[in-house]
């Protein structure tokens, strides 16, 4: 079975700075079935990025996914309030078929 | 655009069945390239994959879920349906439908539903 670990669990930075969220998988994923959402307090998670590195639509370019294979990094480059959520990777074909990483909480510094 | 709400009772009696309905407004739920999923995430959790179900009732679902558990696809209704039976406190969770899918070979989840809480308890 396919496990997704997220790293670090907890990110506090300031609006502005730089953030690095890893996602590592137990098994090899198709960079074509790797994902990131997020989601904000009583909220449904929102799709940021697909196929590893493609954003969805109206997502503003300062969110980047990268990686392949086992490693994948979403990446958002220089902080707005709005971007401090909880996010999560998924994949889908290993199983159990889809899975999500547990999380990374991005927290104001 | 394709718009997902959930709807069901929220609070459903040990060992009884939990039944929610998603329906589909904005598009058909026939049209191919969807995999119409629940999703749940646990108070305070992370998100756990239940299922999903193609509009020709192929259903594939997880696991840990899949001897409790039924799918089901009303093309008629635009709507899909869950049913989670000898439910326990430990199936209390927010239910989220979503519309999953391998669209330009790539697979995601979007859009979602805004979620519905469902309390185990007597």
């Amino acid at each position: 079975e396919i496990v997704l670990t997220q790293s670090p669990g907890t990110l506090s930075l300031s609006p502005g700075e730089r953030a690095t969220l890893s996602c590592r998988a137990s098994q090899s994923v198709s960079s074509f079935y790797l994902a990131w959402y997020q989601q904000k307090p009583g909220q449904a998670p929102r799709l940021l990025i697909y196929g590893a590195s493609s954003r969805a639509t109206g997502i503003p370019d300062r969110f980047s996914g990268s990686g392949s294979g086992t490693d994948f990094t979403l990446t958002i480059s220089r902080l707005e309030p709005e971007d401090f959520a909880v996010y999560y990777c998924q994949q889908y074909g290993n199983s159990p078929l889809i899975t999500f990483g547990q999380g990374t909480r991005l927290d104001i510094k | 655009q394709v718009q997902l709400r959930e709807s069901g009772p929220g609070l459903v009696l040990p060992s009884q069945t939990l039944s929610l309905t998603c329906t589909v407004s904005g598009g058909s739920i026939s049209s191919g390239g969807y995999f119409w999923s629940w999703i749940r995430q646990h108070p305070g959790k992370g998100l756990e994959w239940i299922g999903y179900i193609y509009y020709s009732g192929s259903a594939s679902y997880n696991p840990s879920l899949k001897s409790r558990l039924t799918i089901s696809v009303d093309t008629s209704k635009n709507q899909f349906s869950l049913k989670l039976t000898s439910v326990t406190a430990a199936d209390t969770a927010v239910y989220f439908c979503a519309a999953g899918g391998i669209r330009g070979l790539m697979f995601r989840f979007d859009p979602w539903g805004q979620g519905t809480l469902v309390t185990v308890s007597s």
